[in-house]
C-alpha cells in the first residue's frame, strides 16, 4: 500500500465552520489530489498540487481552497462549510504528471457530513 | 474536453458466470484509459491501464480491457467472477497523458451465489 494517510477519517461539522482534511504521504511524490466522491457523480478533482507552494484547481474547486507548505502534506480546506460539501474525499499521489511510467496511489477516504 | 461514460449503475451477476463492466469515452487528443476497483470502505486500486500497444490490456484478479479506439470503448471483461469481485469499478481517461484523471460515475458490480 501506498503510504497515504488521512485524517481524520470521518467528521461531522455544522454548517458554516471551517473545517480543514489533511493528507500526508511517506513516498516523497510531487504531485498531490483532493477528489470528491459523491453517488451518481463518480470521483471529481478538487484541486491538484504539483510541488511545494504550487496548486491548481480541478474540475470542483468552489468553496474550497488548498494549501502545501511541506511535499509531504497537503491540506483541504473548506472556509464556511455547506451541505453540499457533504461527501466522501480521497487524496492522491504520484511521482509525475504524467500518467506513462508512473502510478497514481489513492488513499482510504474521508467521510464528511454537514449538518 | 474530455469525458467518460459508464452505461451502467449496476451489473447484477452469479458466482462463476462472465461480466464485461462498459465504458465509452470522449476526447478530442489522445488518451490514456484506467480502470480501478474500489472494495467497501476502501480507496481505489488499480486494476489495469492503457497507455499504448497492444489494444488488450491484462490487469490484476483476472481482469482485461479492450481499446476500442474506432468506437471510443474500453470495456473491462471477466470470464469468471467470484463473491470477491463485488465492488464499485470506475473507468477513468487521461486526456495528453497527464495525470488529473476524469472518471466515470462507476459501476457497482453484484456477485451473487
Amino acid at each position: 500500500d501506498a503510504g497515504i494517510t488521512q485524517s481524520p477519517r470521518h467528521k461531522v461539522t455544522e454548517t458554516g465552520t471551517p473545517v480543514t482534511l489533511r493528507c500526508h504521504q511517506t513516498e516523497n511524490h510531487r504531485y498531490m489530489y483532493w477528489y470528491r466522491q459523491d453517488p451518481g457523480h463518480g470521483l471529481r478533482l478538487i484541486h491538484y498540487s504539483y510541488g511545494v507552494k504550487d496548486t491548481d484547481k480541478g474540475e470542483v474547486s468552489d468553496g474550497y481552497s488548498v494549501s502545501r507548505s511541506k511535499t509531504e502534506d497537503f491540506l483541504l480546506t473548506l472556509e464556511s462549510a455547506t451541505s453540499s460539501q457533504t461527501s466522501v474525499y480521497f487524496c492522491a499521489i504520484s511521482r509525475s504528471g504524467q500518467v506513462s511510467g508512473n502510478t497514481i496511489y489513492f488513499g482510504e477516504g474521508s467521510w464528511l457530513t454537514v449538518v | 474536453a474530455q469525458s467518460v461514460t459508464q452505461l451502467d449503475s449496476q451489473v447484477p451477476v452469479f458466482e462463476e458466470a462472465p461480466v464485461e463492466l462498459r465504458c465509452n469515452y470522449s476526447s478530442s487528443v489522445s488518451v490514456y484509459l484506467f480502470w480501478y476497483v474500489q472494495y467497501p470502505n476502501q480507496g481505489l486500486q488499480l486494476l489495469l491501464k492503457y497507455l499504448s500497444g497492444s489494444t488488450l490490456v491484462k490487469g490484476i484478479n483476472g481482469f482485461e480491457a479492450e481499446f476500442n479506439k474506432s468506437q471510443t470503448s474500453f470495456h473491462l471483461r471477466k470470464p469468471s467472477v467470484h463473491i470477491s469481485d463485488t465492488a464499485e469499478y470506475f473507468c477513468a481517461v487521461s486526456e495528453g497523458g497527464y495525470s488529473t484523471l476524469t472518471f466515470g460515475k462507476g459501476t457497482m458490480l453484484l456477485v451473487s451465489p
